[in-house]
């Protein structure tokens, strides 16, 4: 399954809302996970089955969607925030990411 | 808390085999409950999932790979390996050694990554 993901860079001012999209090839359900990674560091989960935060996630971030068009909010973007973000499904194998957007400041 | 602490060399030359080990700590590696994993990431590719091994020895490889990779268990260590044989440039990357929930539907722990290029 391919996970395409838009837009490849999203430029946004610290305190504004981010949103960033994923769509499968074909269905995934809601077997969809999102993941952030900043520069050096590995990728940090922090969404799962499409909608639940992982342990310790603030709740500024929220997922959404189903089948094949999910998308992750970020509410107010914090400087910590700005990192590239991943999407995976694991509905079928491989487990396939996609190519990554990266939240940049404006 | 499950950590993962990676080691392995960071250059190998081509047709070589790649070797990764992962030690684990705050779980058996033995006992259900978890995945054991890999997952590397280059320019090019991105980020890919190369395979697990579970507690019981069954593992699941990625067909890119194919079928240059194996997985394996060191239970005396606690320790998990990727093997990648007759390597070319194109497996140029970080390797992430991974874990979670047994299903395996998401990467919940990440080990540190190890930089792993080819070359001669």
């Amino acid at each position: 399954i391919v996970m395409t993901q838009s837009p490849a860079t999203l430029s946004v001012s610290p305190g504004e809302r981010a949103t960033l999209s994923c769509r499968a090839s074909q269905s995934v359900d809601g077997n969809l996970a999102w993941y952030q990674q900043s520069p050096g560091q590995p990728p940090r989960l922090l969404i799962y089955d499409a909608s639940t935060r992982a342990t310790g996630v603030p709740a500024r971030f929220s997922g959404s969607g189903s089948g094949t068009d999910f998308t992750l909010t970020i509410s107010s973007l914090q400087s910590e925030d700005f990192a590239v973000y991943y999407c995976q499904q694991s509905n079928n194998w491989p487990r396939t990411f996609g190519q990554g957007t990266k939240v940049e400041i404006k | 808390q499950l950590q993962l602490q990676q080691s392995g060399p960071g250059l190998v030359k081509p047709s070589e085999t790649l070797s990764v080990t992962c030690s684990v700590s705050g779980a058996s590696i033995i006992v259900p409950g978890y995945y054991w994993g890999w997952i590397r990431q280059s320019p090019g590719k991105g980020l890919e999932w190369i395979g697990n091994i579970y507690h019981t020895g069954s593992t699941y490889y990625n067909p890119s790979l194919k079928g240059r990779g194996t997985l394996s268990l060191d239970t005396s260590k606690n320790q998990f390996s990727l093997k990648v044989k007759s390597v070319t440039a194109a497996d140029t990357a970080v390797y992430y050694c991974a874990s979670g929930p047994t299903v395996a539907r998401i990467v919940e722990f990440w080990g540190q990554g190890t930089p792993v290029t080819v070359s001669s």
